[in-house]
């Protein structure tokens, strides 16, 4: 089970726009940055967001991040069917006990309709 | 462009230990950054493996050894006693330093099986 809580699943229609969250703790994402990473089928994971809500070089800006106390939210407008893929968030956790540990959400599957 | 390739053997028997090495072009080991070690079981999610030499998962931390050889551009991820647990695609990246943390770019991964 995964520190961070993702939604397994979510869909929407081809330009529309969809929503992906992502629950810490004070801890993790209460104290530190988030990023997002894509992940197409069959493929590396690639950097999305960092920073909560910034985008790196050659992100188009249908991407935006969001972070507001101990949850994060990934938002994709104008959808292509080019973003079905899994997205996962992250940052780093330093929880009593962990030493300080970097922990991924389990993951949420965009399906384009 | 800085590009990273992980390498090593696809199929380790139980009980032994998983090596893999990570070969960085475009740029080097020895900049102002970390290197990662992360995986992925099969139809599963990310889980971080650590980075540099001195961060590690506290799951893994008392089986996991990550060097780097600067004269060849290179980092390892040492894996001991491994079980069917540790089948995964194993990924290398770059870290960030700092409290602005975060991986990129990946390698394309690469798929290790434990079995006999």
């Amino acid at each position: 089970q995964s520190v961070l809580t993702q939604p397994p699943s979510v869909s929407a229609a081809p330009g529309q726009k969809v929503t992906i969250s992502c629950f810490g703790r004070s801890s993790d994402i209460g104290n530190n940055y988030v990023s997002w990473y894509q992940q197409l089928s069959g493929t590396a994971p690639k950097l999305l967001i960092y920073d909560n809500d910034k985008r790196p070089s050659g992100i188009p800006d249908r991407f935006s991040g969001s972070k507001s106390g101990t949850s994060a939210t990934l938002g994709i407008t104008g959808l292509q069917t080019g973003d079905e893929a899994d997205y996962y968030c992250g940052t780093w956790d330093n929880g009593p006990g962990s030493g300080g540990i970097w922990v991924f959400g389990g993951g949420t599957k965009l399906t384009v309709l | 462009q800085l590009q990273l390739q992980e390498s090593g053997p696809g199929l380790v028997k139980p009980s032994e230990t998983l090596s893999l090495t990570c070969t960085v072009s475009g740029g080097s080991i020895t900049s102002n950054y970390y290197w990662a070690w992360i995986r992925q079981p099969p139809e599963k999610g990310l889980e971080w493996i650590g980075s540099g030499n001195t961060y590690y998962n506290p799951s893994l931390r008392s089986r996991v050894t990550i060097s780097m050889d600067t004269s060849k551009n290179q980092f390892s991820l040492n894996l001991r006693s491994v079980t069917a647990a540790d089948t995964a695609v194993y990924y290398c990246a770059r870290k960030s330093r700092g409290s602005s943390i975060w991986f990129d770019p990946w390698g394309h991964g690469i798929l290790v099986t434990v079995s006999s």
